[in-house]
């Protein structure tokens, strides 16, 4: 079954600085989310990665794909305190069942 | 055009009680997935409904059970309420499955 493996958990960051946070998964995934989560709100979907090579990219987040390597990863570049949030990565098969990793918690401080 | 719809926002319960979850899923998604979010555990998905019928199921014990009606309204229901019950119950909807998943404010449930 698939597993989805997230890192870091959290993350403290300065605003104007660059990270990434990394997402690994143990099986085929036809498709790799990114999600943000605010405090006590739902989920906002923000990518959403099909194939091999795929970068998509909105405002100072980016997102990847190597499925060869089974890795996504999530740029941030030049933080700013609006980005403060936890950051899911989810893979699913062919289906709606997504498996979630464990979320990375972002704070970017002045 | 509207995004998906839960109620009750917030639940209180007691141990041992049954509380019934609802989901309106965005106008024309016919998918319709559960989740549990908590500290503990983090996002679990508990099933997926596709035109009234249980496509998917996650690894969560029989107490937990759910529906979809005709117009793609889908409930959960958890029976039997225990305290590691309490979590954010989250539903999210998408149009025939296998697309982006739109997922509502959740349902906060806490058991006592």
């Amino acid at each position: 079954e698939l597993k989805v493996e997230q890192n870091p958990l959290f993350l403290s960051m300065q605003e104007g600085k660059n990270y990434t946070i990394y997402c690994n998964y143990s099986t085929t995934s036809d498709r790799l989310y990114w999600y943000r989560q605010d405090p006590g709100k739902s989920l906002e979907s923000l990518f959403v990665l099909l194939s091999n090579g795929a970068v998509k990219q909105e405002g100072r987040l980016m997102a990847s794909l190597d499925t060869k390597a089974r890795l996504s990863t999530l740029h941030i570049t030049a933080a700013v305190h609006d980005l403060s949030a936890t950051y899911f990565c989810a893979g699913a098969g062919n289906t709606d069942k997504l498996i979630f990793g464990t979320g990375t918690r972002l704070q970017v401080f002045p | 055009k509207a995004g998906v719809t839960q109620t009750p926002r917030y639940l209180i319960k007691t141990r041992g009680q049954q509380v019934t979850l609802s989901c309106s899923p965005i106008s024309g998604h016919r998918s319709v997935s559960w989740y549990q979010q908590t500290p503990g555990q983090g996002l679990q998905f508990l099933f997926e409904y596709f035109s009234e019928t249980q496509r998917n199921k996650g690894n969560f014990p029989g107490r937990f059970s759910g529906r979809q009606f005709s117009n793609s309204r889908s409930e959960m229901n958890v029976s039997t309420l225990e305290l590691g019950d309490s979590a954010l119950y989250l539903c999210a909807s998408s149009l025939t499955g296998g697309q982006p998943q739109h997922f509502g404010d959740g349902t906060r449930l806490s058991i006592l």
